[in-house]
C-alpha cells in the first residue's frame, strides 16, 4: 500500500502568516493527491484535488503544488477560520485510499 | 440540498454487530461510487470500504470478512453491515461520495458521521 507522510504534525501560526504543509508519498502518485480541511466535530472538506486544482468555493489563499512523491499545501495569509487539521490523500490507486496522519494548524 | 446523512451508530459489545445507513439527497446517487471512512477519537482518517456504481465492493484488510458494504439506489441509500466488532473499530463513521477528476478519485461530499462505540 502507498503510505502518506505529512510534516509537520502541528504548526503554530498567527493570523496573516504564510503556512506550508508537506506530504510525501511512499511511491510516485503523479498528481493524484488531494488536501482536506477538518474542523473539530465536523466532517472533512475537500480543498484541493489533482495536487493543485482548487475545489469550487474554496478561497484562493489555499494552493497546492507538487507531483510524484512530494506535495505541499500553502495558505498564503492565514485567517481565523483556517485553524483546523489538514489531511492529504492519495488518489492514485483505485483499490486503496490512504490519508496522511494530519497536520494541526494552531493559533500562536 | 446536496447532502449525506448517516445513522445507526451506537454502543455495541465486542463481537456484536451493527448496521449503518447513509441517506443521500440532492444528487444522482446511482451515478457515484460511495465509501465509508472512519476516524477514531483524536486520530486520522481511515478508509473502510467502497462500492462502485455496479455494486462491486472493496475493503482494506483490516475489515475484510467482517464488514459488508451495500447500496440501494432506488432508496438513495448506502449501508455498512459490521460484524465481529472489536474495540479497535470504535470511531466516527463517515459516508462519503467519490468523484473521478483529472485521473484520480476524490472524496468531494461527506456526511456528518455517526459514532460507533465497541465496549463491554
Amino acid at each position: 500500500d502507498i503510505q502518506m507522510t505529512q510534516s509537520p504534525s502541528s504548526v503554530s501560526a498567527s493570523v496573516g502568516d504564510r503556512v506550508t504543509i508537506t506530504c510525501r508519498a511512499s511511491q510516485g502518485i503523479s498528481s493524484w493527491l488531494a488536501w482536506y480541511q477538518q474542523k473539530p466535530g465536523k466532517a472533512p472538506k475537500l480543498l484541493i484535488y489533482a495536487a493543485s486544482s482548487l475545489q469550487s468555493g474554496v478561497p484562493s489563499r489555499f494552493s497546492g503544488s507538487g507531483s510524484g512523491t512530494d506535495f505541499t499545501l500553502t495558505i498564503s495569509s492565514l485567517q481565523p477560520e483556517d485553524f483546523a487539521t489538514y489531511y492529504c490523500q492519495q488518489a492514485n490507486s483505485f483499490l486503496t485510499w490512504t490519508f496522511g496522519q494530519g497536520t494541526k494548524v494552531e493559533i500562536k | 440540498e446536496v447532502q449525506l446523512v448517516e445513522s445507526g451508530g451506537g454502543l455495541v459489545q465486542p463481537g456484536g454487530s451493527l448496521r449503518l445507513s447513509c441517506a443521500a439527497s440532492g444528487f444522482t446517487f446511482s451515478s457515484y461510487d460511495m465509501h465509508w471512512v472512519r476516524q477514531a477519537t483524536g486520530k486520522g482518517l481511515e478508509w473502510v470500504s467502497a462500492i462502485g456504481t455496479a455494486g462491486d465492493p472493496y475493503y482494506p484488510g483490516s475489515v475484510k470478512g467482517r464488514f459488508t458494504i451495500s447500496r440501494e439506489n432506488a432508496k438513495n441509500s448506502l449501508y455498512l453491515q459490521m460484524n465481529s466488532l472489536r474495540a479497535g473499530d470504535t470511531a466516527v463513521y463517515y459516508c462519503a461520495r467519490v468523484s473521478y477528476r483529472s485521473g484520480g478519485w476524490y472524496f468531494d461530499l461527506w456526511g456528518r458521521g455517526t459514532l460507533v462505540t465497541v465496549s463491554s
